[in-house]
């Protein structure tokens, strides 16, 4: 195994611009899920991909978007950046949902200014 | 919607001695339940979980875990805790199924500081 990587680790972002996020997964994981986790609170769900399409999404704005691909990368991108955007993102991947257990990237902290 | 309450937000306790941490939810369906840790500046490590069967699940480096179906109830235990226990623990849910199966919930995460 592999293991969950991400890219880059740290980003600082101007307030309005546009960021993307990477994620590479364990190899034969189909699903992809990206958290958000603010400072000082657990990790909140964005949405979750399963076989490149987007199967699930938490309570977040379409400026936040992402992409799955074959190769078991994907990306988070979002859109016109608010200050309220800084936080680490988490990828996580599964093997078809949660029985198996996600394993979680060390995550990309975005700090918007 | 589904809901995790942990109960603690910060728990000292020095070396070798007991601990307790505790986690509540609420659903309306059948879940799988779990425990990660979090050491500074990393991501989340799965701890244990609870998919069925016994409800009392361990963790390789001595944690565990009991699900009480009626309290709705998850807490995480460990009887003689070492200075490395010290990271945040998050406590998470999630559907058994349907369609959002792959969606956790988390609670707001307990800080474990273990003193000499």
């Amino acid at each position: 195994e592999t293991g969950v990587t991400q890219s880059p680790t740290h980003l600082i972002k101007t307030r309005g611009q546009q960021v993307t996020l990477r994620c590479s997964s364990q190899s034969g994981h189909n699903t992809v899920s990206w958290y958000q986790q603010a400072l000082g609170q657990g990790p909140q769900f964005i949405f979750q991909y399963y076989r490149e399409e987007e199967n699930g999404r938490g309570n977040f704005p379409p400026r936040f978007s992402g992409l799955q691909f074959p190769n078991y990368s994907s990306e988070l991108n979002v859109n016109a950046l608010e200050l309220d955007d800084s936080a680490l993102y988490l990828c996580a991947s599964s093997f078809t949902g949660t029985a198996y257990g996600y394993t979680f990237g060390s995550g990309t902290r975005l700090t918007v200014v | 919607a589904q809901s995790v309450t942990q109960l603690d937000s910060q728990v000292p306790v020095f070396e070798e001695a007991p601990v307790e941490l505790r986690c509540n939810y609420s659903s309306s369906v059948s879940v799988y339940l779990f425990w990660y840790v979090q050491y500074p500046n990393q991501g989340l490590q799965l701890l244990l979980k609870y998919l069925s069967g016994s409800t009392l699940v361990e963790s390789i480096n001595g944690f565990e875990a009991e699900f009480n179906k009626s309290q709705t109830s998850f807490h995480l235990r460990k009887p003689s805790v070492h200075i490395s226990d010290t990271a945040e623990y998050f406590c998470a849910v999630s559907n058994a199924g349907g369609t959002s199966y792959g969606k956790l919930t988390f609670g707001q995460g307990t800080i474990l500081t273990v003193h000499p």
